[in-house]
């Protein structure tokens, strides 16, 4: 299995540009998760998908940020417009969601630099 | 790597010796927790996990170990090695039972292997 695939491994942008993050979850799992990760604040949790459907999108920061499962093996999540503050390692997770199994299996995550 | 932080918590120790880390969640009524190891310019990566019915557990040169007492966790690496450093973190699941939902990670600790 090839695990979660994410694109790009690394954007750097303009601030006021447009950013579309992309990732493949593991074929079969039914959740989504998209974080955030910097040095002050840590990993932290911006939205959820179950079955393509968003369940918790509290994380999202604000109404500049956005994402969307059109399928079960395709997600994004778009910053527009795009801020210096939003530079980060962005990861996306999937897991398998059943009772006995809630292990997230993580990207390598997409470097963005705002510049 | 982008996870390491200027105040992040750190661990070195010598090769071959153990390694205790330890967690402090927040929620006493969490009942899933998981550790992961993240490894610079990489995701986390599922190391660990136990259920709260249960106050430790094994693997491959880890244990997990929780008490809920006191709503502490520790994982234990035996003999460990150079590749074991890496920024550790644990994780508690706020949402009970099977249903899946938001996992929530600790700040994450640094663990430095000297040969």
């Amino acid at each position: 299995d090839a695990g979660v695939i994410q694109s790009p491994r690394h954007e750097v942008t303009e601030m006021g540009q447009e950013v579309t993050l992309r990732c493949k979850p593991i074929s079969g799992h039914d959740y989504l998760f998209w974080y955030r990760q910097t040095m002050m604040r840590g990993l932290e949790l911006l939205i959820y998908f179950n079955n393509n459907v968003p369940i918790d999108d509290s994380g999202m920061p604000e109404d500049r940020f956005s994402a969307k499962m059109p399928n079960a093996s395709f997600s994004t999540l778009k910053i527009q417009p795009s801020e210096p503050r939003d530079s980060a390692v962005y990861f996306c997770a999937s897991s398998l969601g059943q009772g006995n199994s809630d292990t997230q299996y993580f990207g390598p995550g997409t470097r963005l630099t705002v510049l | 790597g982008e996870s390491v932080g200027l105040h992040l918590p750190t661990l070195s120790v010598q090769e071959g010796d153990n390694s205790i880390i330890n967690c402090a969640y927040s929620n006493s009524a969490s009942d899933y927790f998981i550790w992961y190891k993240q490894e610079s310019g990489k995701g986390p990566q599922f190391i660990i996990d136990i259920r709260s019915n249960m106050d430790k557990r094994q693997g491959q040169r880890v244990t997990v170990l929780l008490n809920k007492t006191v709503k502490h966790l520790s994982l234990q690496i035996a003999a460990t090695q150079p590749g074991d450093s890496a920024v550790y973190f644990c994780a508690e699941n706020m949402n009970y039972g099977g249903s899946q939902g938001n996992l929530i990670f600790g700040k994450g600790t640094k663990l430095s292997v000297k040969p």
